[in-house]
């Protein structure tokens, strides 16, 4: 149990698009769930929490018009790097909590590559 | 900040236990201890958590020290596939999960 999907697992853009990334909780429903970034040989870095029917809370210095976050159901929340630029090129990780002690379950993450 | 401290990285020979540190000094009555791993180019995936006393599970066992400041994590018999970064991370009730470097763990053939 506790299976998160991302989808799509890598993409490549060309600079000025815009890309989604979808995160599904597959076998629970998830209230809240959570956006990281993750760029080479560094730590994750959460940029936002995604609330099921309200607005994404996002992180100090993540900018809210150029990462989009909709939450519209108990299974899916969506991510789109809009405007993408070379510099947004990195490992986008979503995990969806479940249960009463705060257990993250975490997708296996999608590899945007900006040329 | 993260609020744990852990070993930048771990070697293990195959078929022999590990013992992954974490020390959190700072640890509140109500911070429930997470471990998290990593494999290469995946999202992290859930070992174990505990609160108070020492935890079990098909993947790993989850020492907790009597006054809580620190734990272990033990992988009982490490195979090549457990060769990943580990992250120990405290979480309590409605807070954010904040990574640390975590230990990468090398697991010797």
């Amino acid at each position: 149990g506790a299976v998160v999907s991302q989808h799509p697992s890598r993409v490549i853009c060309k600079s000025g698009t815009s890309v989604k990334i979808e995160c599904r909780s597959l076998d629970f429903q998830a209230t809240t769930m959570f956006w990281y970034r993750q760029f080479p040989k560094k730590s994750l870095m959460l940029m936002a929490t995604s609330n099921e029917g309200s607005k994404a809370t996002y992180e100090q210095g993540v900018e809210k018009d150029k990462f989009l976050i909709n939450h519209a159901s108990l299974t899916l929340s969506t991510l789109t790097v809009t405007s993408a630029h070379p510099e947004d090129s990195s490992f986008y990780i979503c995990s969806a909590l479940a249960g009463s002690q705060e257990t993250q379950y975490f997708g296996p993450g999608t590899r945007l590559l900006v040329l | 900040d993260a609020k744990t401290t852990q070993p930048n990285s771990m070697e293990s020979n195959e078929e022999e236990p590990v013992h992954l540190p974490c020390n959190h000094s700072t640890i509140s009555g109500t911070d429930y201890i997470h471990w998290y791993r990593q494999l290469p180019s995946q999202g992290p995936e859930y070992v174990i958590h505990g609160l108070t006393s020492n935890v079990n599970n098909r993947m790993a066992s989850l020492a907790i020290a009597e006054d809580r400041k620190s734990s272990t994590l033990i992988l009982h018999r490490a195979t090549l596939r457990d060769a990943a970064v580990y992250y120990c991370i405290l979480i309590d009730y409605g807070q954010n999960f904040v990574f640390g470097p975590g230990t990468r763990l090398s697991v010797l053939p």
